[in-house]
């Protein structure tokens, strides 16, 4: 979806590097999403924030970090990046229903990043 | 916490036929289930969803059912295309929680 954009959509680090993955989006949604997906694992959750001052950790988060630093852009870091760090990162965003209930998620392209 | 069983984790069929993948979640308050499609290096994308107060919902050639005693919910593809090979995706919600997928299904529909 074109609202929901990422940069880099490819990077090759080195081990022991800081690298941050942004994500910006113009559906104007209060929550955002970062997931990780590997191979035969699925999406998992790292981080999500239900708006610029809710933080909270997924089911991955050890080695991650994020920022809001405002309600359209949710950043990524990893303070010193190894190589089981090597996977596909998607963004998310989802809308706050009318009756509170966390509705459609819309993902952003996606980034490769890779961890030598 | 929420846990998402999907299987089968490879489905083949031949163009035309049917293909079903099922899935299992454990918390008894989640209460919506989306079905994601994705591509071969594409994002994931919403293609039907279905809230706890329904059992059955249909979008042309898709349909979703949802049995809320057993906690399974199913998709299914009538008429399979090529076009219809990818990945899928089933996910489960709890009101103002995180979603949780399963692990995906990787479809292949056979000319």
């Amino acid at each position: 979806d074109a609202d929901v954009t990422q940069t880099p959509r490819n990077r090759i680090t080195k081990t022991g590097k800081r690298i941050m993955l942004e994500c910006s989006q113009t559906k104007g949604h209060d929550r955002m999403y970062w997931y990780r997906q590997d191979p035969g694992l699925g999406l998992r959750l790292i981080y999500y924030s239900f708006d610029v001052k809710d933080i909270n950790k997924g089911e991955i988060s050890d080695g991650y970090s994020v920022s809001r630093q405002a309600q359209a852009k949710f950043s990524l870091s990893l303070e010193s990046a190894i190589p089981n760090q090597t996977a596909l990162y998607f963004c998310a965003t989802s809308d706050k229903g009318t009756s509170g209930n966390t509705d459609t998620q819309y993902f952003g392209p996606g980034t490769r990043l890779t961890v030598l | 916490g929420e846990n998402v069983e999907q299987h089968p984790s490879t489905l083949s069929v031949q163009e035309g036929d049917s293909a079903v993948i099922k899935c299992t979640y454990s918390d008894s308050a989640s209460n919506y289930f989306p079905w994601y499609k994705q591509e071969l290096g594409k994002r994931p994308q919403l293609i039907i969803d279905i809230r706890s107060n329904v059992g059955e919902k249909k979008d042309q050639r898709i349909a979703v059912t949802l049995n809320k005693t057993a906690k399974h919910f199913s998709l299914h593809i009538t008429e399979t295309q090529p076009e219809d090979s990818a990945v899928y995706f089933c996910a489960a919600l709890r009101s103002n929680y995180k979603l949780t997928f399963g692990k995906g299904t990787l479809l292949t529909v056979n000319p």
